[in-house]
């Protein structure tokens, strides 16, 4: 019964480039969370998914970031134009349902991204 | 604005002794409280949560205890064993801009010695 998978674990991206992580959430779960952890601080939200529907991207930066869940494949996390304040661990999560009930919220391992 | 703080970026404790981790927060609709651990190159666990209409929650090794009226909860490890060396997060749920979310402090790394 695998875990949530994120993928690639690790992204070297030069300022301009595109980034995508992907995140697979745990079988049977269809919510989808977002986490950005900068260097020397917590986990900040992002963006909440459902499948096929943004539930709350009150966290997600007005330009340049988007994020889509589809019907089939992995949510996708994609950051366009990279700049070096990009750098970070960024964080999936998913849960069975929609509760805030982190207990339930398991975390993938992380993509770590570095913008030279 | 930071609604959950760990001000202990960092502690260390002798194996078999107590740990005591620390967190304020400032929102005082937050409802319920949680602890997650995490080891380099994986993602946060779960540990142990408490609900506000409570003051102590106990697991194992593992107890939370709450205090709303300073707005302060800690975590106590007792005994402290090396494979609790870990980065400690607490994280409060509430509900901001409209949705509840959790918010997490900036975590504490606890280091425990043999």
């Amino acid at each position: 019964n695998a875990g949530v998978m994120q993928n690639p674990r690790h992204l070297v991206r030069r300022r301009g480039q595109e980034a995508r992580l992907r995140c697979s959430p745990m079988k049977g779960h269809s919510h989808v969370y977002w986490y950005r952890q900068l260097p020397e601080e917590g986990l900040k939200f992002m963006v909440y998914l459902q499948k096929e529907n943004i539930i709350d991207e009150s966290g997600m930066p007005k330009e340049r970031f988007s994020a889509e869940f589809p019907k089939e494949g992995p949510s996708i996390l994609r950051i366009q134009q990279v700049v070096r304040g990009d750098s970070a661990a960024y964080f999936c999560a998913s849960s069975p349902n929609g509760q805030i009930w982190a207990d339930t919220q398991y975390f993938g391992p992380g993509t770590r991204l570095t913008v030279l | 604005d930071q609604q959950v703080k760990q001000n202990s970026p960092s502690l260390s404790v002798q194996e078999g002794r107590i740990s005591i981790l620390n967190c304020d927060y400032t929102n005082s609709m937050f409802d319920y409280f949680l602890w997650y651990k995490k080891y380099p190159a994986e993602g946060p666990t779960f540990l142990i949560s408490i609900s506000s209409i409570k003051d102590k929650n106990e697991d194992g090794r593992f107890t939370v205890f709450l205090n709303k009226s300073a707005k302060h909860l800690s975590l106590h490890i007792v005994p402290s064993q090396p494979g609790d060396s870990a980065v400690y997060f607490c994280a409060a749920r509430g509900r901001i801009q409209g949705a509840q979310k959790l918010v997490f402090g900036q975590g504490t790394r606890l280091t425990i010695n043999p």
